[in-house]
């Protein structure tokens, strides 16, 4: 079935550790996308790619780091993760030529730091 | 800066009919989207406005007023499986998505 799929689906962590959370896409879609959700705050955008080998900086990048080697995989890493990154992590990805912001996610990743 | 606001909780009862509102202030607009969002599942596409008016499909209707910024998700004939959180997002003028923070809709029997 074509999607994108996440790995972990679920996570608890130390403080302090690295981890990378993984997503991979089989729809061929140039623009993919990391976004966090938070209970009251909604859909934050962490980084973006439009297209292989390039990506940007989303509305909360600090502490998170991207890259986009091919168009299909965009692994999101935390380089020292802080309790304030405990989240549910969505990878999303979306077909530029289409509607402009309709996004195809993944199941997302349940993040706890301790 | 920019902005989406919606009700955060609504509550209705099944058979019935129920308006989710989406007021924003946006630099610039290039349509808006409503998601659902089963509780601990992803975000799924609902619908699509780009211009004014209604759009209708099936039990689910879209209207979006560019004038007003304001845009409702009318729901007919709930069932218990429309038990959901509702997003609305708003496409700015650099093509960047802003969220809403959400509506959870509860259907009680």
């Amino acid at each position: 079935i074509a999607g994108i799929t996440q790995a972990p689906t679920s996570q608890i962590l130390a403080a302090g550790r690295r981890m990378t959370l993984r997503c991979t896409q089989d729809m061929r879609h140039n623009a993919m996308y990391w976004y966090r959700q938070d209970l009251g705050l909604g859909l934050r955008l962490i980084h973006y790619s439009n297209t292989a080998g390039t990506t940007g900086k989303g509305e909360v990048p600090d502490g998170y780091s991207v890259s986009r080697a091919n168009t299909d995989d965009f692994p999101l890493t935390l380089a020292s993760a802080v309790p304030s990154q405990t989240s549910v992590y969505f990878c999303a990805s979306s077909d530029t030529s289409g509607r402009p912001g309709e996004l195809f996610f993944g199941e997302g990743s349940r993040l706890t730091v301790l | 800066g920019q902005n989406i606001d919606q009700p955060t909780e609504m509550t209705a009862t099944e058979g019935a009919i129920v308006q989710i509102n989406c007021t924003y202030q946006t630099s610039g607009f290039n349509g808006l989207f409503w998601y659902q969002q089963h509780a601990g599942e992803a975000p799924t596409f609902l619908s699509y406005n780009v211009l004014d008016g209604l759009e209708e499909k099936g039990r689910f209707s879209s209207f979006l007023s560019r004038s007003k910024g304001y845009s409702y998700l009318l729901l007919k004939e709930l069932q218990m499986k429309d038990s959901a959180s509702y997003l609305c997002a708003v496409v700015d003028s650099n093509y960047q998505l802003i969220w809403g923070a959400g509506t959870k809709l509860i259907i009680k029997p």
